[in-house]
Formats: C-alpha cells, sequence, structure tokens
C-alpha cells in the first residue's frame, strides 16, 4: 500500500525558513517523480514544485522560484521542500504526491499524503 | 500562469448526470492531452479520478468520464450518488515557465 506520510509544517515569521519531509513507502521511491502541490485555507490547489525520479531534473512554479528547493533522498525514500524568505502568502496545506507513470513525468498527480500545514504569520 | 476556468459550483439529483467544466487555452488544455481531475471530500485530500484527458486509474467507478473540445475538457458524472458530492478540481500541463497548472475547482452538490 502507498503511504505518503508529511512532516515539518509549523507556524513561522515573515522572511523565516521550513523544511518539509515527505516520508514514502509501498512502492520503489527512485522509480517516481515527486511533487508538492499546496491549498491555503478555503482556496484551491496550486502546483509548487516537482522533481524526476532518481533525483533527476527538477521543476517550480513562478510563484516560488528561487525562494524553495526540492529535493529527494533515496536511501532514506524521504522527499524534501526546503522553503526559504517565505511571505504569509506561503501560508497553506502542502500535500506530497507521487507521480502516475514510473520513470515518467510528475503528472497525473496518483498518490496524495494527508498534507502538512505552513502558516506564515508574525 | 492563470489557473483554469471552472465554473464555482454546479449541483444535479441522484440519478442525473452533471458535467464540469475546464477552459484554458491553446497553451495548456487546447494544446496537450495531458489534463487530470481530482476529487477532494471535505478535509479529505485530493484523488486522482481522470487522467489525460479520458483515462480511468484503477478503482474509480465508470460513472466518471473525461473529455476535451478544443481549449475546454469536460468531467461528466452519471447516475450521481450522494458521496460524489465534493469538490473537483482539473489540471493541465502547461506550456509556459510553470508547466503544470490547476482549475479553481468546482464545489459539486447532490440535491
Amino acid at each position: 500500500e502507498v503511504q505518503l506520510v508529511e512532516s515539518g509544517g509549523d507556524v513561522v515569521q515573515p522572511g523565516g525558513s521550513l523544511r518539509l519531509s515527505c516520508a514514502a513507502s509501498g512502492f520503489t521511491f527512485s522509480n517516481y517523480a515527486m511533487s508538492w502541490v499546496r491549498q491555503a485555507p478555503g482556496k484551491g490547489l496550486e502546483w509548487v514544485s516537482a522533481i524526476r525520479s532518481s533525483g533527476g531534473s527538477t521543476h517550480y512554479a513562478d510563484s516560488v522560484k528561487g525562494r524553495f528547493t526540492i529535493s529527494s533522498d533515496n536511501s532514506k525514500n524521504t522527499l524534501y521542500l526546503q522553503m526559504n524568505s517565505l511571505r504569509a502568502e506561503d501560508t497553506a496545506v502542502y500535500y506530497c504526491i507521487k507521480g502516475f507513470w514510473p520513470s515518467g513525468s510528475p503528472h497525473p498527480f496518483d498518490y496524495w499524503g494527508q498534507g502538512t500545514l505552513v502558516t506564515v504569520s508574525s | 500562469q492563470s489557473a483554469l476556468t471552472q465554473p464555482a459550483s454546479v449541483s444535479g439529483s441522484p440519478g442525473q448526470s452533471i458535467t464540469i467544466s475546464c477552459t484554458g487555452t491553446s497553451g495548456d488544455v487546447g494544446g496537450y492531452n495531458y489534463v487530470s481531475w481530482y476529487q477532494q471530500h471535505p478535509g479529505k485530500a485530493p484523488r486522482l479520478m481522470i487522467y489525460d484527458v479520458s483515462n480511468r486509474p484503477s478503482g474509480v467507478s465508470n460513472r466518471f468520464s473525461g473529455s476535451k473540445s478544443a481549449n475546454t475538457a469536460s468531467l461528466t458524472i452519471s447516475g450521481l450518488q450522494a458521496e460524489d458530492e465534493a469538490d473537483y478540481y482539473c489540471c493541465s500541463y502547461t506550456s509556459s515557465s510553470t508547466p503544470w497548472v490547476f482549475g479553481g475547482g468546482t464545489k459539486l452538490t447532490v440535491l
């Protein structure tokens, strides 16, 4: 059974940093692209970032480019999102997602974790 | 990159069919067959319902179907059931610098 468990969400001041983690199990982690999608309270979904399988190429939304860094550790089956220079508009639940196709595109977004809440506030 | 355009809400009675539209441009929905649909119940994570415009993942009811015409993709749910009441989001690959974009979401109410 595929399981994705996010952690690291917290309350942080504007300008601060936070690192999210996503522990994956139930599939061969290194074979799949992984993504982060966020959802502000009461709002819709926003794609944030993706990394191709085996720590390959990375992609970012314009809204986070230069501030967020996605990475993965295949030895730990864990996905990360390093978030710097946080802003109030980054407040959201962040979901970790497994891609549908082995060795393929991050999209479509197959299995979703339950999410971790990041609140940026002074 | 602007979000894809979806109606804010749709409704239908049990047993009826409804269709949710997702309108984009030739740079996203119209240009690629990489449209997906997600169902989200309150307080839950989204679930993949349709991928590549019209394909259903294993385990998704055949009451859910997808299609596309020009720059508009559509999700049709037939034989509406109470458990279909949820928010639905479309998503498409785009040629812009942000490679994937979601629609604003549609709240489905089963009357």
